[in-house]
């Protein structure tokens, strides 16, 4: 079956843009999380969304990351007013199965130029 | 000190040779995942654990809650096991990641 899908798979923008990233989750899965590897840096949790549950977002960093998920499905992450310290691959996985394991995207890499 | 200390950092080893990467944490936990990461960049999730020992193939993964530990461990390696292994722990809101275990895996 389909796995997590992300688009898109790069992106370049100038300082100061604002940006969006798509994450498509695996089908029937309840859990969608966002995270970001920043260039020789460990991954960093960001949101977590849950079915119809108010979204967890303990880990965005600054007020100018959002996310949402519509339909309990698709889910947008933006960045407004994109800074330099921004580039990084976006990762979106999602979760829902017997296993626990959540299901990682292909991830988008972001260059904020 | 980091919530999830990995171990070792680098490792290479001879093809067939028996491998164990390391993963302490210092946080109170309802689970922990071993995620492989290949060259390309791509995540693939191992195994979540929340007590005991999971098989899948030539992977073996345990964990001691009491002890705050877990291993991975990978029997008869070969060169395509080469990755970056990343534990990560937390519940199922959130993760906390190690810094990975490069793992080189020669002919």
């Amino acid at each position: 079956g389909a796995g997590v899908s992300q688009s898109p798979s790069n992106k370049v923008t100038e300082k100061g843009k604002d940006v969006e990233l798509r994450c498509d989750p695996i089908s029937g899965h309840t859990a969608l999380y966002w995270y970001r590897q920043s260039l020789g840096q460990g991954l960093e949790f960001l949101i977590y969304f849950q079915g119809n549950s108010a979204p967890d977002k303990s880990g965005l960093p600054s007020d100018r990351f959002s996310a949402e998920r519509t339909g309990g499905s698709v889910s947008t992450l933006t960045i407004q007013r994109t800074q330099q310290e921004d580039s990084a691959v976006y990762l979106c996985a999602s979760s829902g199965d017997r296993s626990g394991r959540q299901y990682f995207g292909p991830g988008t890499r972001l260059t904020v130029l | 000190k980091n919530e999830v200390e990995q171990s070792p950092q680098n490792l290479t080893a001879q093809e067939g040779e028996f491998i164990t990467i390391n993963c302490s944490y210092s946080v109170g936990i309802s689970a922990l995942h071993w995620l492989q990461q290949h060259p390309g960049g791509g995540i693939v999730s191992l195994f979540m654990l929340s007590s005991g020992k999971k098989k899948h193939g030539r992977l073996i993964a345990t964990i001691n809650i009491q002890e705050k530990h877990s291993s991975l461990h990978i029997t008869a390696s070969h060169p395509r096991d080469s990755a970056v292994y990343i534990c990560a722990v937390g519940s199922a809101r959130q993760l906390t990641f190690g810094s990975g275990t490069q793992l080189t895996v020669l002919p």
